[in-house]
């Protein structure tokens, strides 16, 4: 069993849709959770980053986190074209530098 | 512009054949982080250097190295070169030698390494 699993996708969305992405991790060492999207072609970049279990919300995204479950997800609202790309959760253990990925899940939003 | 450069973007070379794989990281950033994605095992993690110093290892093969040179630019080496090398090499760099305070790491766009 991967320490990380992450459905790969692709999910495909009409243009405004709600959308859910989600992870589940097996090592309950990890503390620090992250959420980044990469467009192709291109290096992942951070789009959110939660330590607790709950809820944090920044403009359209919010990142979700259960620490008992081993779960976390991440909420699109009103999503658009250019939301389009693959998004790879990514944790860390408390006392470690490293991150280890998800191996992304791809969105496609239609206009 | 993540501010990472990594050089060259694309590369093409034969199996057994040896490779260096060059990145610059963001200004001020002492940390860098080496990389692998593939299509099969995503996002690995393969070497992590410090201010000139190594600080962690991942899944790196013996037959890949890396360094960490004064100025901070890192290279990575990859020799004897097998089909299964083939991937996109990313290097990141951040702030500090942990990446938990915010988790973030600043990616630049990639090596693309095709092994034929």
């Amino acid at each position: 069993q991967k320490e990380v699993e992450q459905d790969p996708g692709p999910l495909s969305v009409p243009e405004g849709a709600i959308v859910s992405l989600n992870c589940t991790y097996s090592n309950s060492a990890f503390q620090y959770f992250m959420w980044y999207r990469q467009y192709s072609r291109k290096g992942p970049e951070l789009l959110m980053y939660t330590y607790s279990s709950g809820n944090k919300e920044d403009g359209r995204f919010t990142a979700q986190v259960d620490k008992s479950s081993k779960y976390i997800s991440l909420f699109i609202r009103d999503s658009q074209p250019s939301d389009s790309a693959t998004y790879l959760c990514a944790m860390v253990r408390s006392g470690y530098s490293t991150l280890t990925f998800g191996k992304g899940t791809m969105l496609l939003v239609s206009p | 512009d993540s501010g990472v450069t990594q050089t060259p973007k694309h590369l093409i070379t034969a199996t057994g054949q040896r490779v260096t794989l060059r990145c610059s990281p963001r200004s001020g950033d002492l940390s860098v982080y080496w990389y692998q994605q593939s299509l099969d095992q995503g996002l690995q993690f393969l070497i992590q250097y410090y201010n000139g110093e190594e600080r962690a290892k991942g899944n790196i093969l013996e037959r890949f190295s890396a360094q960490q040179f004064p100025d901070l630019h890192s290279e990575l080496n990859l020799s004897s070169l097998e089909l299964g090398d083939s991937a996109l090499y990313f290097c990141a760099s951040s702030v500090v030698g942990r990446a938990t305070n915010t988790g973030e790491l600043f990616f630049g766009e990639g090596s693309r390494l095709t092994v034929l």
